[in-house]
């Protein structure tokens, strides 16, 4: 079964820019949570999409935004990027919901310039 | 809300040695409690979770941990560790109550360097 997958692997952007990033979770698997990871704050909750839907969402500025579609895909974007929103963004998936065990993805690292 | 607290950023250890790599939580509702592991320049790996039942729990590559609900701890212990358990440890919860259904924190991760 293949695992997490998510694209692209590295981004450079400048500030001002978007951009979307994608997750692709394990077959079957209905929850995709999202989370950034930085030296400073380390792992901090953005999102959860189960079924479509977003379930959970973390303290983070309307500028993040996320989707999910049929197919359990899910995308995350933001607009309006600054520099602190460099990071690791990771993508993990559950079979329903995030207390099952979570498959992590091997993240897009975006650097804001 | 919950929180959590991982009370060694770093923790270094000779190989074959024993190590305890400390979590605390905090919730105001009952708790999941989890351990991953990151390799470096990887996403994170479940080792073990404690839903319920025996508070003893056992993992992969030979940890285990044990849940202590009076001192709201969930410490990671292995025997006797490896050179290929260096990478970062982070601890994580999850409520179950009316405000906090399946929202996972994670505790800032102890990084743990094991010393040949």
């Amino acid at each position: 079964k293949a695992g997490v997958t998510q694209t692209p692997r590295y981004l450079i952007k400048t500030r001002g820019q978007q951009v979307t990033l994608s997750c692709s979770p394990i077959s079957g698997h209905r929850s995709v949570s999202w989370y950034q990871q930085t030296p400073g704050q380390g792992l901090q909750f953005l999102f959860e999409y189960f079924s479509e839907t977003q379930r959970n969402k973390g303290n983070f500025p309307g500028r993040f935004s996320g989707r999910q579609f049929s197919n359990s895909r899910s995308e995350m974007n933001v607009s309006t990027l600054e520099l602190g929103d460099s990071a690791l963004y990771l993508c993990a998936s559950s079979l329903v919901s995030a207390y099952n065990e979570q498959f992590f993805g091997p993240g897009t690292r975006l650097t804001v310039l | 809300a919950q929180s959590v607290t991982q009370l060694d950023s770093q923790v270094p250890v000779f190989e074959e040695a024993p190590v305890e790599l400390r979590c605390n939580y905090s919730s105001s509702v009952s708790v999941y409690l989890f351990w991953y592991v990151q390799y470096p320049n990887q996403g994170l790996q479940l080792l073990l979770k404690y839903l319920s039942g025996s508070t003893l729990v056992k993992g992969i590559n030979g940890f285990e941990a044990e849940f202590n609900k009076s001192q709201t701890s969930f410490h990671l212990r292995k025997p006797s560790v490896h050179i290929s358990d260096t990478a970062e440890y982070f601890c994580a919860v999850s409520g179950w109550g009316r405000d906090s259904y399946d929202k996972v924190i994670f505790g800032p991760g102890t990084s743990l360097s094991v010393i040949p």
